[in-house]
């Protein structure tokens, strides 16, 4: 079975530029995850979607952060504008239920110059 | 206080031996506890989960919870080169909450 597919792998950009990532779950898993991976913050979540619908968005920095998912096997975090301090990978993860493992995709490395 | 707090090493042991990992957590009411293994560059990948207190044993890993202590260890035996890594503990309510992690360097 495909694990959580995550693209692009790798993104650089300019200040200013707008930024999408983009995320496919595992097939059957009702939550979807992004988080953020620094090395002075560690792991972070922004932000979790249950059954498509986004649950907790405590995470996400600032309104230039959004995510959408609008079906169950595709979801993007858009940064506008992005930021040289948004720099860092970016993880998708997947459950089958809320209290479960979750399982990582192999992330987004951004560089905002 | 931290939620996930886990000592950042690195934690230096000669192959063969058992690496011990440490990891305490804050909330009581925390139900699902995850280990990850993260590679340099590459994503976290879960090893060992565990519910309920006492042991819990996959191959040569071992995790160990006890809640009355908030405490969450993992053992691994028999420690090889291909084990460096950074670990992560995770305590999960719902979303995860990751501790820092800490690097493991086995050396031969």
């Amino acid at each position: 079975d495909a694990g959580v597919i995550q693209s692009p792998r790798h993104e650089v950009t300019e200040m200013g530029q707008e930024v999408t990532l983009r995320c496919k779950p595992i097939s059957g898993h009702d939550y979807l995850f992004w988080y953020r991976q620094t090395m002075m913050r560690g792991l972070e979540l922004l932000i979790y979607f249950n059954n498509n619908v986004p649950i907790d968005d405590s995470g996400m920095p600032e309104d230039r952060f959004s995510a959408k998912m609008p079906n169950a096997s595709f979801s993007t975090l858009k940064i506008q504008p992005s930021e040289p301090r948004d720099s860092a990978v970016y993880f998708c993860a997947s459950s089958p239920e809320g209290y479960n493992e979750q399982f990582f995709g192999p992330g987004t490395r951004l560089t905002v110059l | 206080q931290k939620e996930v707090e886990q000592n950042s090493g690195p934690l230096s042991v000669p192959e063969g031996a058992i690496a011990s990992l440490n990891c305490t957590y804050s909330d009581r009411v925390s139900q699902s506890f995850f280990w990850y293994r993260q590679y340099s560059g590459k994503s976290p990948e879960l090893i060992m989960s565990i519910y309920s207190n006492g042991d819990k044993e996959d191959g040569r890993f071992t995790a160990q919870l006890n809640k009355a202590s908030q405490y969450v260890s993992l053992l691994i035996r028999d420690s090889q080169p291909s084990d460096s890594a950074t670990y992560l503990c995770a305590v999960n309510r719902v979303k995860l909450i990751f501790g820092t992690g800490t690097r493991l360097q086995v050396f031969p």
